[in-house]
């Protein structure tokens, strides 16, 4: 089956630095995204990678590694608007995004 | 630009009514999404559209309808609303299904009394 496992939530400090782990299995892969929902809104994009390696945006990067089925989101200079939930998304084979439950990120001054 | 709009934003219903949630988008994306989110899960695709005209299922059909009459607008039905509905709903587009961002509406708080 397809499963997307990630931490339900973590805490860190404004201005640090935070990693969000993702592994997932799908049938099929043709690539991962990564979506930032604040509570009560609607998601919005940050990234895609399809390629293994590193893409940064800013303050905002993602990792891929096809081979472990893994991703991950790092976010620098930690503000408190980061506070939100970040999810996981790879695209199986059918280009279907199965979404992971998200790990909600809380920022502490 | 809108972007994505969503109407309307709550309704609480009764089990066994019926209701239509309207998804407009001004961006002429072909493809469109209805998502469900409940706490603790990802998001579920409930139907989605390829273009004006088409619709097809998503991994949790059951008890919903769509239509895609106009490229701009997607409706998503409940023939006969259950408990198990009560939910948040996202409606989402994407001009490029393989690699384009979805954008998402506002979402419609729905609850099912």
């Amino acid at each position: 089956g397809q499963n997307i496992d990630q931490p339900t939530e973590m805490t860190a400090t404004e201005g640090a630095i935070v990693q969000i782990n993702c592994t997932y299995q799908t049938s099929g892969f043709n690539g991962l995204f990564w979506y930032q929902q604040h509570a009560g809104e609607a998601p919005t994009f940050l990234s895609y990678n399809v390629l293994d390696g590193l893409e940064e945006k800013g303050r905002f990067s993602s990792f891929l590694s096809r081979s472990k089925g893994y991703s991950y989101l790092l976010l620098k200079e930690l503000q408190m608007k980061d506070s939100a939930s970040y999810l996981c998304a790879p695209m199986d084979s059918n280009y279907q995004l199965i979404w992971g439950a998200g790990t909600k990120l809380i920022i502490k001054p | 630009n809108a972007g994505v709009t969503q109407t309307p934003k709550f309704r609480v219903l009764k089990t066994g009514q019926s209701m239509t949630l309207l998804c407009a988008q001004d961006m002429n994306h072909e493809y469109m999404y209805w998502y469900r989110q409940d706490p603790g899960m990802g998001l579920r695709l409930i139907h989605y559209s390829v273009g004006e005209g088409t619709t097809a299922k998503g991994e949790v059909p059951d008890g919903y309808n769509v239509s895609r009459l106009k490229k701009q607008n997607f409706l998503l039905g409940l023939e006969s609303a259950a408990p198990s509905q009560t939910s948040v709903y996202f409606c989402a587009s994407n001009e490029d299904s393989d690699t384009g961002e979805l954008f998402f509406g506002e979402g419609s708080r729905l609850t099912v009394l």
